[in-house]
């Protein structure tokens, strides 16, 4: 069964530093989505991509946050200048019209 | 602000049990509700509901909408051990399809 891939599965990183978050989201899915989950916490959207452009984003998605979509396959987001709060679990996650979501397996994101 | 709140949070059960989980929404412009279990780590999509009363199965779950009274159930029959995990209720609006509102989740145990 086709899969999202997400890696690194782990990321520890210093505040202030900068990371990327990969994602292979599934080869015919069209819309391409980012969600993290607080240890403990809801699930919440981050933001959603379609045709190479953002179409929705959240509070939460504020300047430090980017997204990209570098090639056909890869679907990244970026976090400028991380800090202690962005501690949480990425999911990447891929969809077609009217069905519904398939996530990756996530990055867990341990800001120090 | 969009709200889903899903009941109970926690539920112990015995195998063989079953079960109905609830899940209740407020949102503007409701597009579907999606139900997903999260074992561990990426949620898993079940089902996704747009239209009142038409239930969905797939083998020992089922799931229902009732658009009238904002809310959701989802069934699992015959439970068994694997069947412990939580279950994800979210709600997408109609505008912004996978910009979804997450519930806190029901945590189902089910004891041999």
């Amino acid at each position: 069964e086709p899969e999202v891939t997400q890696t690194p599965s782990h990321q520890v990183t210093q505040m202030g530093q900068e990371v990327i978050l990969r994602c292979v989201p599934i080869s015919n899915h069209l819309y391409f989505y980012w969600y993290r989950q607080i240890l403990g916490q809801k699930v919440e959207f981050l933001v959603s991509f379609y045709n190479n452009e953002i179409s929705e984003k959240s509070e939460i998605f504020d300047d430090q946050f980017s997204v990209e979509r570098p090639d056909g396959s890869n679907f990244t987001l970026k976090i400028r200048s991380t800090k202690l709060e962005d501690s949480a679990m990425y999911f990447c996650a891929s969809s077609v019209p009217n069905y519904g979501y398939t996530f990756g397996s996530g990055t867990r994101l341990t800001v120090v | 602000e969009d709200k889903v709140v899903q009941s109970p949070l926690s539920l112990v059960v015995h195998e063989g049990d079953t079960v109905t989980l609830n899940c209740s929404y407020e949102v503007t412009n409701f597009r579907s509700l999606l139900w997903y279990k999260q074992e561990k780590k990426a949620p898993t999509f079940l089902f996704m509901l747009t239209s009142s009363g038409i239930e969905k199965k797939s083998g020992r779950l089922s799931s229902i909408l009732d658009k009238k009274e904002l809310s959701s159930i989802l069934n699992i029959t015959a439970t068994q051990t694997g069947d412990s995990a939580i279950y994800l209720c979210a709600v997408d609006p109609y505008t912004n399809a996978g910009k979804s509102t997450f519930g806190d989740g029901t945590t189902l145990t089910v004891k041999p």
